[in-house]
């Protein structure tokens, strides 16, 4: 079956640290995937969009990988701040209209 | 102007009941989607809007739940005879090109539904 898989363990790291979020996929060849922070009580929010022949792509402190051989993106924050902390989602689009199926999403929380 | 708006915020509901949430998508943005986040889930999709195109209906989980746009703007998620697994966050999000694959996905900050 197809599957989209983040850790869904928290991740606790100190200001200034960088974080780094995995997101790893099955039985999918998504053309492209995009990453969104969502914060509590709120929709998710659009963050970076990566297609499946860039291996990195940045975006002031953001930075996203795409291994379509591993089957895997990971997301950096270099540089954390607290006002980083919020759950962190991959999205993959897996249909027509860009129909976009999420992984569980990983919180983050930085502290002082 | 304004983002994705959903209304009503929360509801509280009695198994059984019908309920119907609203989403009022970004103006011009031809794409409407529905998604639902249970506790500790991801956003599963239920159905998408484009123009005047037949829904994609495919992530409906029963045919409790229905879906119209109306107008290609405003659009109503009705759910019959609510169980308590309906209970989640119904979320709502809109595109401008969905054919793009730059095209991203603008949320509402969604409909809180707790049925007793």
């Amino acid at each position: 079956s197809q599957k989209i898989e983040q850790n869904s363990e928290a991740l606790n790291i100190q200001e200034g640290k960088t974080a780094t979020l995995t997101c790893n996929y099955t039985n999918y060849s998504p053309a492209y995937l995009q990453w969104y922070r969502q914060d509590p009580g709120r929709g998710p929010v659009f963050l970076l969009l990566i297609r499946e022949n860039e291996k990195e792509k940045r975006k002031e402190r953001l930075k996203v990988t795409f291994d379509t051989t591993l089957k895997q993106s990971l997301f950096h924050i270099t540089a954390s701040q607290p006002a980083d902390s919020a759950t962190y989602l991959c999205a993959l689009v897996t249909g027509g209209g860009n129909k976009l199926t999420f992984g569980t999403g990983t919180q983050l929380k930085v502290e002082l | 102007g304004a983002g994705v708006s959903q209304s009503p915020s929360n509801k509280v509901t009695e198994k059984g009941k019908d309920v119907e949430l609203r989403c009022d998508p970004i103006s011009g943005h031809t794409a409407l989607y529905w998604y639902r986040q249970s506790l500790g889930q991801g956003l599963e999709f239920l159905i998408y809007f484009q123009g005047n195109s037949a829904p994609d209906k495919s992530g409906l989980p029963s045919d409790r739940f229905s879906a119209e746009r109306t107008g290609g703007s405003v659009s109503t998620l009705t759910i019959q005879r609510t169980q308590q697994e309906d209970s989640a966050v119904y979320l709502c999000a809109s595109s401008l090109n969905p054919y793009s694959y730059q095209e991203t996905q603008y949320f509402g900050p969604g409909t809180r539904l707790l049925v007793l």
